[in-house]
């Protein structure tokens, strides 16, 4: 199966720190999305890349988060002096037909 | 008011009921619905994709879509214990932009 793979799964960190998360998505789509995802609510849009370019990105995405996407191929998502409230699932999704987005399994982190 | 509104349930049926699951929402612009599934701690199952108006069925899941009303409805026949899970209905308003996503329903199914 080639779905979209995340890494790591679970990331528990110390407020402040710096992290870092995978998305591999399906190999033939070009565009990948990142959202955030807090208990009891829809995923939410951070940002959008076709192919390497970033082409939109959330107001939620805050000068703390970076995300990139060298070659096309895998994406980051970098989250800089982490804060409790960061504490979600993060997901991508790599969208094959018109609109139709195919997530992965998400990363799950708690910032204490 | 929220873009995308869904009732977060929870919703309780019995095995072998059928099951509503709906949203409203208040871009007129949408035209891409789809319906995801999602079970605890994982990522969401995309489950039906339309696009426009329409009635749109896949085995036990019909989704429909009302734009008039601006009403979506996702019908689940013959329901399993497998089918309990959080379901999630998203819209956008063309393709390569981001899914704007409801609160989710959730749903559980005894046996």
């Amino acid at each position: 199966d080639t779905g979209v793979s995340q890494d790591p799964r679970h990331k528990i960190t110390k407020r402040g720190q710096n992290v870092t998360f995978r998305c591999d998505p399906i190999s033939e789509h070009n565009r990948l999305y990142w959202y955030r995802q807090t208990l009891g609510q829809g995923p939410e849009f951070l940002t959008y890349f076709q192919n390497e370019a970033q082409l939109e990105k959330s107001r939620l995405l805050s000068d703390r988060f970076s995300a990139e996407r060298p070659k096309g191929s895998f994406s980051t998502l970098e989250i800089q002096r982490t804060e409790q409230g960061d504490s979600a699932m993060y997901l991508c999704a790599s969208e094959g037909g018109p609109a139709t987005q195919y997530f992965g399994p998400g990363t799950r982190l708690t910032v204490l | 008011q929220k873009e995308v509104e869904q009732d977060p349930g929870p919703l309780s049926v019995p095995e072998g009921a059928i099951v509503s699951l709906n949203c409203t929402y208040s871009n007129s612009a949408f035209q891409y619905f789809m319906w995801y599934r999602q079970y605890s701690r994982k990522g969401p199952e995309l489950l039906m994709y339309t696009y426009s108006s329409g009635n749109k069925e896949d085995g036990r899941f019909t989704a429909q879509v009302d734009k008039s009303s601006k009403y979506i409805s996702l019908f689940i026949r013959d329901s399993q214990p497998s089918d309990s899970a959080t379901y999630l209905c998203a819209m956008s308003e063309q393709a390569g932009t981001a899914l704007i996503f409801g609160k989710g329903t959730t749903l559980s199914v005894s046996s």
